[in-house]
């Protein structure tokens, strides 16, 4: 069973403070994709990154980096010196590979709220 | 904006109503999806469809149905329903069944079931 768990519900950090999101993820395919998503208080879900199991450079994409570790089935994301407008939540999710379907299983979010 | 279209976007409705949403994918993705957003279950992924067929099922409701039309939109239908479905409910697209890219979601529809 593929499984991904966001074990921070919610983060509260003061504006231009660093702050990392954890992502564990869980599944017996060799070959998987995960993936970052954003929701700010509007609602939409917003696609930050893309990853597959068989990169594990690590990104960095302005203020934001990801951080891919298969020893520990971990994909983190790291927000550098936070801003207001940072605050939304987060999702972690993931896609095994191959498959008939290309549905993704999401984490349960962790909630950032970055204070002025 | 992400070329999904979902509508409508806020729906209050009664106990044991029907209602329906709909979604019209990217231009040129086969497949659409859809997922339910509540306060304590997350991101649930519900059924996806592609080019007219079902491909995968998750955790639906058999009060649930939907359904994917020749010109690939797609409609959600929630039937004899009750509080606990209120939810946001996601539809994203995909260019391919099995697609190993990033799904495109819409803005939701924000359900409210009293």
């Amino acid at each position: 069973a593929q499984k991904v768990t966001q074990a921070q519900t919610e983060i509260s950090v003061v504006e231009k403070e660093d702050v990392t999101l954890d992502c564990v993820y869980e599944t017996r395919d060799t070959t998987y994709y995960l993936f970052w998503y954003k929701q700010p208080p509007s609602g939409e879900l917003v696609f930050l990154i893309r990853r597959n199991s068989f990169d594990e450079q690590n990104e960095i994409s302005g203020r934001y980096s990801w951080n891919f570790q298969k020893s520990t089935s971990s994909f983190n994301f790291t927000i550098t010196a936070s801003q207001v407008v940072d605050s939304a939540v987060y999702f972690c999710a993931l896609r095994g590979f191959p498959s008939n379907t290309g549905k993704l299983i999401f984490g349960q979010g962790t909630t950032l709220q970055v204070k002025p | 904006d992400s070329g999904v279209t979902q509508t409508p976007k806020h729906l209050i409705t009664a106990t044991g109503q029907r209602v329906t949403l709909r979604c019209s994918p990217r231009s040129g993705d086969l497949s659409v999806y859809w997922y339910q957003q509540s306060l304590d279950q997350g991101l649930q992924f519900l059924i996806q469809y592609y080019n007219g067929e079902e491909r995968a099922k998750g955790n639906i409701l058999e009060r649930f149905s939907a359904q994917q039309f020749p010109d690939l939109h797609s409609e959600l239908n929630l039937s004899s329903l009750e509080l606990g479905d209120s939810a946001l409910y996601f539809c994203a697209s995909s260019p391919y069944s099995a697609s190993t890219g990033e799904l495109f979601f819409g803005e939701g529809s924000r359900l409210t079931v009293l």
